[in-house]
């Protein structure tokens, strides 16, 4: 299992309901990135971890949003009270620390696609 | 804040074509730049990527594209496509103190034959 995982690749829910997303980053990778696809439009950026904090969480839409990564490694992304707007496709990556300040490659999921009727 | 704008939403190419796919970025703070690519029913994968160093950096699959810091643009090239190509690109940015991608809204590549 060398790449980025996630599960489930689809999930379809009602409006209202409560809906989990998990990420296997790369082994070894520190960093693990969440983003949101909208049927044609660019990824967008929801939250950063570095190990097991939130680094940087200024893409969650609002509080209905929030990710955890107990252990450093395995990631979930949690959606209370969906709604149909909240429908897309949700990204994972991962990527090493990089070094003297430099990013380092994020290496993608395939996705989960996610549909709220 | 950064932006990344891709004014072609489609490009459509004659197989063995050249090609070229528009990129420009806005950033306060200096810049890393990205290309991923989005084959049909695949997830993305970074084509080209611009660190630092030379400006003009090279995919394994004969794309080029040149950072140009004056223009801020990031623009992909390739002399000659083939159908395999087709696909839809993203250009990205991130920068100094921000880790996070910013995409642009993609260009799907549509090589005919």
């Amino acid at each position: 299992g060398a790449g980025v995982s996630q599960t489930p690749s689809n999930k379809v829910t009602e409006k209202g309901k409560y809906v989990e997303l998990r990420c296997d980053p790369i082994s070894g990778h520190t960093a693990l990135y969440w983003y949101r696809q909208s049927l044609g439009q660019g990824p967008e950026f929801l939250i950063y971890f570095q190990g097991t904090g939130a680094a940087d969480d200024s893409g969650l839409p609002n509080d209905r949003f929030f990710a955890v990564r107990p252990e450093g490694s395995v990631s979930t992304l949690k959606i209370q009270r969906t709604e149909r707007g909240d429908s897309a496709v949700y990204l994972c990556a991962s990527s090493g620390t990089g070094t003297g300040g430099r990013t380092d490659t994020q290496y993608f999921g395939p996705g989960t696609r996610l549909t709220v009727l | 804040a950064q932006s990344v704008t891709q004014l072609d939403s489609q490009v459509p190419v004659f197989e063995e074509a050249p090609v070229e796919l528009r990129c420009n970025y806005s950033s306060s703070v200096s810049v890393y730049l990205f290309w991923y690519v989005q084959y049909p029913n695949q997830g993305l994968q970074l084509l080209l990527k611009y660190l630092s160093g030379s400006t003009l950096v090279e995919s394994i699959n004969g794309f080029e594209a040149e950072f140009n810091k004056s223009q801020t643009s990031f623009h992909l090239r390739k002399p000659s496509v083939h159908i395999s190509d087709t696909a839809e690109y993203f250009c990205a940015v991130s920068g100094t103190g921000r880790r996070a991608l910013t995409f642009g809204s993609g260009t799907r590549l549509q090589v005919q034959p």
